[in-house]
């Protein structure tokens, strides 16, 4: 079964906005990760963070994670038509897998 | 260019034929995964290795079976094709499970018929 799961499954915002999609899993994990898939094309890894890390930022993204909860954020600041995509959150065990979640699809309008 | 490399990027099998999907990177990464992609199913992991001379199952790995050539190729084959089967597959590598992110390849859009 899925380890990752993602909310909303869509988002649709104006350019210029913040968009926030959240993340939830089942087990306990070591890291966790999210990535950016363009229509068609791989997915691209965008950050990770750790099980003993609270609050990440890389550019315009921010990740926060609580263990305690199982759930992760991604917050995409100041959001641009080129940040249409599909973001997957990503669990990570011990054991050297990865889970992915369904992901949630951006739609980011001029 | 760096990066891991998956052929063919298509391909159309009929019922019970056998094909092998080839995954090569050249960032000498030490671990190497099968996803594949199906609509509203997110990324499901179907065999891994977590080093050379290692693979072991994911979630669903019936019907697949893995080789790990050597450190840079990790090929999956199907011995005898299913409609199921069609999905578009993603071959990734991390020199790191634990710290780095994955690498993914640009995927084959297999269509069993």
């Amino acid at each position: 079964s899925q380890q990752g799961e993602e909310d909303p499954q869509a988002l649709s915002i104006q350019e210029g906005e913040n968009a926030t999609m959240n993340c939830s899993y089942k087990t306990s994990i070591n890291n966790l990760q999210w990535y950016r898939q363009n229509s068609g094309r791989g997915l691209v890894h965008l950050i990770l963070i750790r099980s003993n890390e609270r609050e990440k930022h890389s550019g315009r993204l921010r990740v926060t994670l609580d263990t305690s909860k199982k759930s992760s954020s991604l917050l995409i600041t100041a959001s641009r038509a080129a940040d249409t995509a599909s973001y997957f959150c990503a669990a990570g065990g011990s054991q050297g897998n990865l889970i992915f979640g369904k992901g949630t699809k951006l739609s980011v309008k001029p | 260019n760096a990066g891991v490399t998956q052929t063919p990027k298509f391909q159309v099998l009929k019922t019970g034929q056998s094909m092998t999907l080839q995954c090569a990177q050249d960032m000498n990464h030490n671990s190497m995964y099968w996803y594949r992609q199906d609509p509203g199913m997110g990324l499901r992991l179907i065999y891994y290795s977590a080093s050379e001379g290692t693979t072991d199952k994911g979630e669903v790995p019936n019907g697949y079976n893995v080789s790990r050539l050597n450190k840079r190729e990790f090929s999956l084959r199907l011995e005898s094709a299913a409609p199921s089967q069609t999905s578009v597959y993603f071959c990734a590598s991390t020199p790191g499970h634990l710290t780095h992110g994955y690498t993914f390849g640009s995927g084959t859009r297999l269509t069993v018929v």
